[in-house]
């Protein structure tokens, strides 16, 4: 069955960066893209950016491009997020989300478990 | 960006009645290259990530209860609980992929009366 598992919760202090992992299993890791999305405590759900699965490809929301990576390792079948100069608002749970094709327009049908990140001096 | 609209923001429903979630977007998701909306809805339970039901705005995903329907087409989009169950309790979102960056509503909580 298909599994994407993500790294544990982390704390981070503002500035810092993080960088979230996301193993998949039970599927073809070529063949589909993934997403990565955030929800802050709360809150809605907020598209961060997007990779193909091997790493030719990505896409970003505008608001947060310049500190944002996402990344794959097809060795590992993982998927990576990474996101530089942390603030308190970057404060939320980040899922990795499967696209069920390699492209980028499409909507996702498996989603990670969540990981929280919490920003705090 | 486009931005989706959800409404109401919450509702109660007695079990067994039927519920709807409307959704608007702030300009057309339908691809006119292949006549599909690109619409989905996800359902969201307290610390679980979202789940999908609907994509192409009416296509129901695998394993989803056909009690769940989608709707619309263009800006408007409804999805429906025809005879709602306890375990509907949830967080309902709508989610458009036409155009990056890909958006979702605010979400409608959907409770039992």
């Amino acid at each position: 069955q298909v599994q994407l598992v993500q790294s544990g919760a982390e704390v981070k202090k503002p500035g810092a960066s993080v960088k979230v992992s996301c193993k998949a299993s039970g599927y073809t890791f070529m063949k589909h893209s993934i997403s990565w999305v955030r929800q802050a405590p709360g809150q809605g759900l907020e598209w961060m950016g997007w990779t193909n699965a091997d790493n030719t490809n990505t896409n970003y929301a505008q608001k947060l491009q310049d500190r944002v990576t996402v990344t794959t390792d097809t060795s590992t079948n993982t998927a990576y997020m990474e996101l530089r100069s942390l603030r308190s608002d970057d404060t939320a749970v980040y899922y990795c989300a499967r696209v069920p094709d390699s492209s980028s327009w499409n909507y996702f049908d498996y989603w990670g478990q969540g990981t929280l990140v919490s920003v705090s001096s | 960006d486009i931005v989706m609209t959800q409404s109401p923001d919450s509702l109660a429903v007695s079990l067994g009645e039927r519920a709807a979630i409307n959704c608007k977007s702030s300009q057309s998701v339908l691809d006119s290259s292949n006549n599909k909306n690109n619409l989905a809805w996800y359902q969201q339970k307290p610390g679980q990530p979202p789940k999908l039901l609907i994509y192409w705005a009416s296509t129901r995903e695998s394993g989803v209860p056909d009690r769940f329907s989608g709707s619309g087409s263009g800006t408007d989009f409804t999805l429906t609980i025809s005879s709602l169950q306890a375990e509907d309790v949830a967080v309902y979102y709508c989610h458009q992929y036409y155009s990056s960056p890909f958006t979702f509503g605010p979400g409608t909580k959907v409770d039992i009366k």
